[in-house]
């Protein structure tokens, strides 16, 4: 089945700064999501990009679906970005999302 | 946007016993839903997919015995765990999306713990 690897698995950031997160397919998918699930486990949507690129606030994701892989800025990080960030893409076009391991992101005071 | 919740967000169940879990979507009609479950520290699986009026379809290696999925309106499913184990303790979450779109919303979680 198809590979989704996250990078960097964790990652530990001083607040203000900046950070990219990179997502990578073994195939193509469709219908791409890339959420944040904060410390409760609710899976909060950031984007729905199955390709180009889009910015919500300081945060703003780009997919590349010819080249498989997608990324996720984000600038002027704040303790609240704390959490575990996921890709997801859809590799049948059914609906059926294929997850990610996560990132783990911990922004410091 | 679109708003999923789910019920009970916690559950503790004694070995043997049926869980019910529900999954509603509560400002659009979900033609799908769609059930994960996540390991501490570990990414979501897929379980089923859930269409109204339909039977649920199960990922390779999900007991459609032990989880019955249940989709009876365009707003509501339900997932039961049924004859619960210590194994069946995780993290479920369900999604939902709208007709002719793509993008999934999720609901908050039920913790679910056998003992």
């Amino acid at each position: 089945g198809i590979q989704v690897e996250q990078s960097p698995p964790d990652l530990i950031l001083q607040e203000g700064a900046n950070s990219t997160l990179r997502c990578n397919f073994s195939d193509s998918v469709n219908n791409l999501q890339w959420f944040h699930q904060n410390p409760w486990g609710q899976l909060i949507n950031l984007f729905y990009i199955p390709s180009g690129t889009k910015q919500n606030g300081r945060l703003s994701a780009t997919t590349v679906a010819t080249e498989r892989y997608s990324l996720l800025y984000i600038s002027s990080s704040q303790t609240t970005d704390s959490g575990v960030y996921f890709c997801a893409g859809d590799p049948s076009n059914t609906g059926k999302l294929i997850f990610g391991q996560g990132t783990t992101l911990q922004v410091k005071p | 946007g679109a708003v999923v919740s789910q019920h009970p967000s916690r559950v503790i169940c004694k070995s043997g016993t049926s869980v019910k879990i529900e999954c509603r979507s509560l400002d659009f009609q979900a033609t799908t839903m769609f059930w994960y479950r996540q390991f501490p520290k570990k990414s979501l699986m897929l379980m089923a997919t859930s269409n109204e009026g339909s039977k649920a379809t199960y990922e390779q290696g999900v007991e459609k015995d032990k989880f019955l999925i249940n989709h009876a309106s365009l707003t509501l499913s339900t997932l039961t765990v049924t004859s619960a184990h210590p194994e069946d303790s995780s993290f479920y979450i369900c999604s939902a999306t709208q007709e002719f779109l793509y993008e999934q919303y999720f609901g908050p979680g039920t913790r679910l713990t056998v003992t």
